[in-house]
């Protein structure tokens, strides 16, 4: 079967680093997405890594390493509006997206 | 302002009745997805269509249908609803049905009693 696994949820200080990890095995690989959902609101996209490595977008950067079925988002410099979950999602090889249950991150002043 | 839109935003139905969930995108996207979110699960794809005209089924298909009569519109149908089918809904768009951004809607909760 297909599984995506990663921390329920993490609790993290205003200004620190805090890294969340996504594990995954799927039929197939097309793509690693990350995505941010606040509460009671849509997803929307952080991140897509396809190659390995680290992908920087400001605050947030995103790596993968595809032999070992592991990626992570990186988030630096928090802020309380980091607040939310943040989702790991696969594409499998039906180009179908396969969702992780989401991690909640909860910063705290 | 571009992107997509979801009706209703919230509805309380009653079990064996028939409900569909509206989802309007303006980007001429070509894929268009629905997707349940339920509490301690990951968003699982109900269906998708790659084009107008074309229809698939995801992951938990039954007890919904969809159609794609034109490229902005892709509605889902319960047509007589369960209340296991009480979940959170959302709808998105890509450009294609490839490895592109998938876009979402604001969300419709529905509520089966």
């Amino acid at each position: 079967g297909q599984n995506i696994d990663q921390p329920t949820e993490m609790t993290a200080t205003e200004g620190a680093i805090v890294q969340i990890n996504c594990t995954y095995q799927t039929s197939g690989f097309n793509g690693l997405f990350w995505y941010q959902q606040h509460a009671g609101e849509a997803p929307t996209f952080l991140s897509y890594n396809v190659l390995d490595g680290l992908e920087e977008k400001g605050r947030f950067s995103s790596f993968l390493s595809r032999s070992n079925g592991y990626s992570y988002l990186l988030l630096k410099e928090l802020q309380m509006k980091d607040s939310a979950s943040y989702l790991c999602a696969v594409m499998d090889s039906n180009y179908q997206l396969i969702w992780g249950a989401g991690t909640k991150l909860i910063i705290k002043p | 302002i571009a992107g997509i839109t979801q009706a209703p935003t919230s509805q309380i139905l009653a079990a064996g009745r028939r409900m569909t969930l509206r989802c309007t995108q303006d980007m001429r996207h070509n894929a268009m997805y629905w997707y349940r979110q339920d509490l301690g699960l990951g968003l699982r794809l109900i269906h998708y269509s790659n084009t107008a005209g074309t229809t698939g089924k995801g992951e938990v298909p039954d007890g919904y249908s969809v159609s794609r009569a034109n490229t902005d519109d892709f509605p889902l149908t319960l047509a007589s609803a369960v209340p296991s089918q009480t979940s959170v809904y959302f709808c998105a768009s890509s450009e294609r049905e490839s490895t592109d951004t998938q876009y979402f809607g604001p969300g419709t909760r529905l509520t089966v009693l």
